[in-house]
């Protein structure tokens, strides 16, 4: 069984450019979430995408965007880079998640650590 | 008031005792409840996962679930210094909006 996999590990980039991450699910599992985890905090939901659509966002500006693909693997893009950018950024992976209910685990991919200078 | 609230610590205890981390949350028609495990500088690994109210124990750890009093916590027991890390609590609710929401997370050191 694979995992959920990130790439880069690691980034830096300067403010006012654009970043994509990449993240490939775990297998068996089509739904893909991305969060931001700064230092000290806990992970904060970006959004979700299921069937390679946006199924729910959290509190981020639209310069936070993504894509699915039929693989189930995904991107997050950021466009506009600020220094607050800078954070751990967590792929997760699960089987559908339902409303209600009792929903699977989140699985997480190493992460990316994005540095803005 | 925050939706999972966790206090951050550092909770210290000595080798083979029992660690004791706490959670509650705000959305009471919240319905699956995750304890995930941190280290530093590393993405976050699941320990566990309680749906209903009451005990659910895996080797040394026991999640424990009140929904009346909207809280759930993790004992660990028997210690050991490799459980030194910080706990994060998650909870998905009934909003219909498919996030996990993470507490701050609980720093434990378990002392040799």
């Amino acid at each position: 069984e694979t995992g959920v996999t990130q790439s880069p590990t690691h980034l830096i980039k300067t403010r006012g450019q654009q970043v994509t991450l990449r993240c490939s699910s775990q297998s068996g599992h089509n739904t893909v979430s991305w969060y931001q985890q700064a230092l000290g905090q806990g992970p904060q939901f970006i959004f979700q995408y299921y069937r390679e659509e946006e199924n729910g966002r959290g509190n981020f500006p639209p310069r936070f965007s993504g894509l699915q693909f039929p693989n189930y693997s995904s991107e997050l893009n950021v466009n506009a880079l600020e220094l607050d950018d800078s954070a751990l950024y967590l792929c997760a992976s699960s089987p559908r998640v339902q409303t209600g209910g009792n929903n699977s685990p989140l699985h997480f991919g190493n992460g990316t650590r994005l540095t803005v200078t | 008031q925050k939706e999972v609230e966790q206090n951050s610590g550092p909770l210290s205890v000595p080798e083979g005792a029992i660690a004791s981390l706490n959670c509650t949350y705000s959305d009471r028609g919240s319905q699956s409840f995750f304890w995930y495990r941190q280290y530093s500088g590393k993405s976050p690994e699941l320990i566990m996962f309680i749906y209903s109210n009451g005990d659910k124990e895996d080797g040394r750890f026991t999640a424990q679930l009140n929904k009346a009093s909207q809280y759930v916590s993790l004992l660990i027991r028997d210690s050991q210094p490799s459980d030194s890390a910080t706990y994060l609590c998650a909870v998905i609710g009934l909003s219909g909006t498919y996030k996990y929401i993470f507490g701050t997370g609980t720093r434990l050191k378990v002392l040799a």
